[in-house]
């Protein structure tokens, strides 16, 4: 079984202040993606890597997928109130064609004005 | 374009009904898939269908069904409801798998009382 750990669960810090969530396991994944979901509604797709080693970035916003394809971070600098939410880090089986995404257990964070 | 559609958002059923949920995906996505989520176990992969058949089952037992039509669209049955099966029902459409990401709708709160 394919288990995602993320850490911190909850994190909580004022804004402008700089963060990292991580996302670990012990299986490999084809690809991951980072989602962020707010209350009442679907999680919503930031990013998707593939590559091992690979970095993307999205504005304010960077991830990382480890050399092993086994781990991944989520880098924020800056932080802004509407960064708020739970974020969740996905992996896809290790074979092309098994599409069951293994989420993480979420990471909740809470940006102080 | 529109995006992944599910019906209805909120459902309040008795314990032993059974429930038919419903997922419009984005037009052109071929692949549908279903998570539950809970505050206990969070996202939990149900099963994956693409192009009408299943590509893959997550581990739930067999009161949990689904099928996908020839538009796409996708339904999943819930028979002899339990308390436990209390969740938010997500579904999520995709072109062709996780390299592509998916996006989900913004899921369907089922209450067994």
């Amino acid at each position: 079984t394919q288990l995602l750990e993320q850490s911190p669960q909850f994190l909580s810090i004022q804004e402008g202040e700089n963060l990292t969530v991580y996302c670990n396991s012990s299986s490999v994944f084809s690809s991951l993606q980072w989602y962020r979901q707010e209350p009442g509604e679907g999680p919503v797709l930031l990013v998707t890597v593939v590559t091992g080693g690979e970095v993307k970035k999205l504005k304010r916003l960077t991830f990382q997928f480890g050399d092993a394809r086994k781990d991944s971070s989520l880098h924020i600098t800056a932080a802004q109130p509407g960064d708020t939410g739970l974020y969740l880090c996905a992996g896809a089986g290790r074979n092309f064609g098994n599409e069951k995404l293994t989420f993480g257990t979420g990471t909740r964070l809470t940006i102080i004005p | 374009k529109a995006g992944v559609t599910q019906t209805p958002r909120y459902l309040i059923k008795t314990r032993g009904q059974q429930v038919t949920l419903s997922c419009s995906p984005i037009s052109g996505h071929r692949s549908v898939s279903w998570y539950q989520q809970t505050p206990g176990q969070g996202l939990q992969f149900l099963f994956e269908y693409f192009s009408e058949t299943q590509r893959n089952k997550g581990n739930f037992p067999g009161r949990f069904s689904g099928r996908q039509f020839s538009n796409s669209r996708s339904e999943m049955n819930v028979s002899t409801l339990e308390l436990g099966d209390s969740a938010l029902y997500l579904c999520a459409s995709s072109l062709g798998g996780s390299r592509y990401g998916y996006t989900f709708g913004s899921g369907t709160r089922l209450t067994v009382v």
